[in-house]
């Protein structure tokens, strides 16, 4: 139990355009979806934290035009990444809480790569 | 300020050679101390969660215990496929679902046949 999933593994585009990445709870749902980044070596950074039906809460220092977040279902959340540059390129990795759980738990999805040329 | 400080950085090991992984905390009002294994690209695999002192929760060769100001996880007789990235995480009471989880920097162990 408790599988989260995220597509597309691994991405690269070109400088200047957009990119979607999707995290689905598969076998529970969830009220509140977690987006980190995460360079190499380094631990994870919370991007954003969203609630079903509602606007993201971003982190400070992250730029909310930049990295959309929308989170339609108690099953999906995903991350746009716009106007893509270089210095975007890491490891974006979802996380989701299962609704009403007492312990708040967050079951990490397998990770996107993404590398911007 | 909520921080989490992991130590060693990394750690080597021969198979079988146990040892501890330490944690040490400070938060405003811990809610619960999370463990993460983590493979090379890879996500966040859940361990365990430990939400009082005194607290223990084992899992295989692994043990992680808390006070209040740390935990340890204890790794017995390793082996080769523990190798991996082992992360702790604390998150503060309040706010329900939203809280935000509070990353340590890892500590990477290579267990050696």
């Amino acid at each position: 139990g408790a599988v989260v999933s995220q597509h597309p593994s691994r991405v690269i585009c070109k400088s200047g355009t957009s990119v979607k990445i999707e995290c689905r709870s598969l076998d529970f749902q969830a009220t509140t979806m977690f987006w980190y980044r995460q360079f190499p070596k380094q631990s994870l950074m919370l991007m954003a934290t969203s609630n079903e039906g509602s606007k993201a809460t971003y982190e400070q220092g992250v730029e909310k035009d930049k990295f959309l977040i929308n989170h339609a279902s108690l099953t999906l959340s995903t991350l746009t990444v716009t106007s893509a540059h270089p210095e975007d390129s890491s490891f974006y990795i979802c996380s989701a809480s299962p609704l009403g759980s007492a312990h708040y738990e967050q079951y990490f999805g397998p990770g996107t790569r993404l590398t911007v040329t | 300020e909520d921080q989490v400080t992991q130590s060693p950085e990394a750690l080597r090991l021969q198979e079988g050679e146990s040892s501890s992984l330490n944690c040490s905390y400070t938060v405003s009002g811990l809610r619960g101390l999370f463990w993460y294994r983590q493979d090379p690209g890879k996500g966040p695999e859940f361990l365990f969660t430990l939400y009082s002192a005194g607290e223990e929760k084992e899992k295989e060769r692994l043990k992680a215990t808390l006070t209040k100001k740390e935990s340890f996880l204890h790794i017995t007789a390793p082996k080769p496929e523990d190798s991996a990235t082992y992360l702790c995480a604390v998150q503060a009471r309040g706010g329900g679902a939203t809280n935000k989880l509070i990353f340590g920097t890892g500590t990477l162990l290579a267990v050696q046949p």
